[in-house]
C-alpha cells in the first residue's frame, strides 16, 4: 500500500547545528504533518501544511523550526540551531484531505542532540 | 483544550483471553473523529480502526470499538488475543472536529500478550 518514507531513520548532530528532516509523503496527499515524539511520552503534534503553507502549529513548534515543500519534492522540516531538548523522533504524516481520512505515518527520524 | 486518556500504560495477557484498552476523550466539539493507531517498534505507527458515528461499532481485524459520546469513550475491544497482538496502541482524537487538523494523542497503552 501507499507508504510515507522518512529520511535518514537516525541522524546524530552537534548541537548548535542545523538539521533536515525528510519527508516523502504519498504522492496524491495534500496535507503534511510533522509530529514530535520525546522518548517514552506521547506523541505531540508540531505543524501542518498545506498547499505551500503552514495552517497550524503548536507551541512546541519553536521559531527555529521551519517546514517547507518545495516543488513538490520532500516536505522538510529544519532545525536551526538545534538545542539538547530536541532529541526525539520526529514522525511525518500525510493525509488526501477528505474529511474523515487519518493521517498515514511514516517510521520516523530519530533525532539525537549532542 | 482536546485531549485523549489512556489509563493503562501497560496490560499483560494470555493468549485467547480478551482485549480492552481504554479510551476516553475531551472535546468541545460534537463532531468527534477517534482513532486507534498501533505502532511496532521501528515500524510507522498504522490507523486500526477509526470512528464512526454515534454508538456505531466499527471492526477491523478481529478488533472493535464503539464511539459513545454520551461516555466520550472509544474502547478497543478483541474477543481472543494472539501473540501478534502485542504492540503499543494508541488512541487519538481529531482537533476541532476534523479529521484535518492536528491528532490528540494519549500515552499510549503497551500490550504484551503472552503463551
Amino acid at each position: 500500500g501507499p507508504k510515507v518514507l522518512q529520511i535518514p531513520s537516525h541522524q546524530i548532530i552537534d548541537m548548535g547545528q542545523m538539521v533536515t528532516l525528510n519527508c516523502d509523503p504519498v504522492s496524491n496527499h495534500l496535507y503534511f504533518y510533522w509530529y514530535k515524539q520525546i522518548l517514552g511520552q506521547q506523541m505531540e503534534f508540531l505543524v501542518n501544511f498545506y498547499n505551500g503553507k503552514v495552517m497550524e502549529k503548536s507551541k512546541l513548534f519553536k521559531d527555529q523550526f521551519s517546514v517547507e515543500r518545495p516543488d513538490g519534492s520532500y516536505f522538510t522540516l529544519k532545525i536551526q540551531p538545534t538545542a539538547l531538548e530536541d532529541s526525539a523522533v520526529y514522525f511525518c504524516a500525510s493525509s488526501a484531505g477528505t474529511d474523515n481520512q487519518a493521517p498515514l505515518f511514516g517510521e520516523g527520524t530519530r533525532l539525537s542532540v549532542l | 483544550g482536546d485531549s485523549v486518556t489512556q489509563t493503562e500504560g501497560l496490560v499483560t495477557l494470555t493468549e485467547g483471553l480478551p482485549v480492552m484498552l481504554n479510551c476516553t476523550y475531551q472535546t468541545i466539539y460534537s463532531n468527534a473523529f477517534l482513532f486507534w493507531y498501533v505502532h511496532y517498534l521501528n515500524e510507522s505507527p498504522w490507523l486500526l480502526l477509526r470512528s464512526s458515528t454515534d454508538n456505531k461499532r466499527t471492526e477491523h481485524q478481529g478488533f472493535h470499538a464503539t464511539l459513545h459520546k454520551s461516555s466520550s469513550s472509544f474502547h478497543l475491544q478483541k474477543s481472543s488475543a494472539q501473540l501478534s497482538d502485542s504492540a503499543l496502541y494508541y488512541c487519538a482524537l481529531s482537533d476541532r472536529g476534523s479529521a484535518l487538523g492536528r491528532l490528540h494523542f494519549g500515552a499510549g497503552t503497551q500490550l504484551i500478550v503472552i503463551p
